[in-house]
C-alpha cells in the first residue's frame, strides 16, 4: 500500500533559522513526488515536483531534494510569511490521484 | 501556475438541503479532476475521481449517492453534496489533472457548514 509519512507535525522556527522538512514515502512505482504549501483555509499551492532520485529544485528560500525512499524541503533563513502547512505528496504510475501525509506545519518568527 | 476556480468558497444551509460546488480549470483542459475532503488540522482525503464524459470513481466508504459529481466538460466538475447534514460540514477542496507528467492544481475550498 502506497504510503506517506511527514515529519516534524510541526516546527517553530526564529527568522533565519534554517532547518529541512522530512517526507518519507513507499510506492509501487513513483510517477512524481509533489510539494504543496497550505495557508488555513485555503487550497494546496504547488511548490515542487521531483521525478526520479537525485534531482534537485529549488524557488526562492525553499529547496526541495528526492531520494528512493524520501523528500527533503529545506528552508534556508526563512522568514514569518514561509509560515503555513507544507504537503507532501505522491502518485505512482498506476493511479493518477495523490496520497498525502499528514503535513508539517511550519511557524516563523520574527 | 495554473489556476483552478472554485467557488462557493463557503456556504451555509439548513440541514436537509443540497449545495451545489463547482470546480473550474481556467486555463487547461483537465483529464481528471478530484474532489478531496480535509478536516480541521488532517490532511486531504481523496473522495472521488472523476473524468469527463464517464461516472466517478469513489473512495471507500464515500456515499455515492450522497456526493453526486458531474464532469460535463473537460474544464467543469461540480459536487452536489445532496441532503446535507451536520456531519457533512467539512472543507471540500477541488483538483484539475491534465494527465500524463502534468501537475495537479487545487482550488481554494469550500468551507461547508450546515446547521
Amino acid at each position: 500500500e502506497d504510503q506517506v509519512t511527514q515529519s516534524p507535525e510541526a516546527l517553530r522556527l526564529q527568522e533565519g533559522e534554517s532547518s529541512s522538512l522530512n517526507c518519507s514515502y513507499t510506492v509501487s512505482g513513483l510517477r512524481g513526488l509533489f510539494w504543496y504549501r497550505q495557508d488555513p483555509g485555503k487550497g494546496p499551492e504547488f511548490l515542487f515536483t521531483l521525478y526520479s532520485a537525485g534531482e534537485e529544485k529549488e524557488k526562492e528560500r525553499l529547496k526541495a531534494t528526492l531520494t528512493k525512499k524520501e523528500s527533503f524541503l529545506h528552508i534556508t533563513a526563512p522568514k514569518p510569511e514561509d509560515s503555513a502547512t507544507y504537503l507532501c505528496a505522491v502518485q505512482d504510475q498506476a493511479g493518477t490521484a495523490l496520497i498525502f501525509g499528514k503535513g508539517t506545519t511550519l511557524s516563523v518568527s520574527s | 501556475g495554473a489556476v483552478v476556480s472554485q467557488h462557493p468558497s463557503r456556504v451555509i444551509c439548513k440541514s436537509g438541503t443540497s449545495v451545489k460546488i463547482e470546480c473550474r480549470s481556467l486555463d487547461f483542459q483537465a483529464t481528471t479532476m478530484f474532489w478531496y475532503r480535509q478536516f480541521p488540522k488532517q490532511s486531504l482525503m481523496l473522495m472521488a475521481t472523476s473524468n469527463e464524459g464517464s461516472k466517478a470513481t469513489y473512495e471507500q466508504g464515500v456515499e455515492k449517492d450522497k456526493f453526486l459529481i458531474n464532469h460535463a466538460s473537460l474544464t467543469l466538475s461540480t459536487l452536489t453534496v445532496t441532503s446535507a447534514h451536520p456531519e457533512d460540514s467539512s472543507f471540500y477542496i477541488c483538483s484539475a489533472w491534465p494527465g500524463g507528467h502534468g501537475i495537479q492544481y487545487f482550488g481554494a475550498g469550500t468551507r461547508l457548514s450546515v446547521l
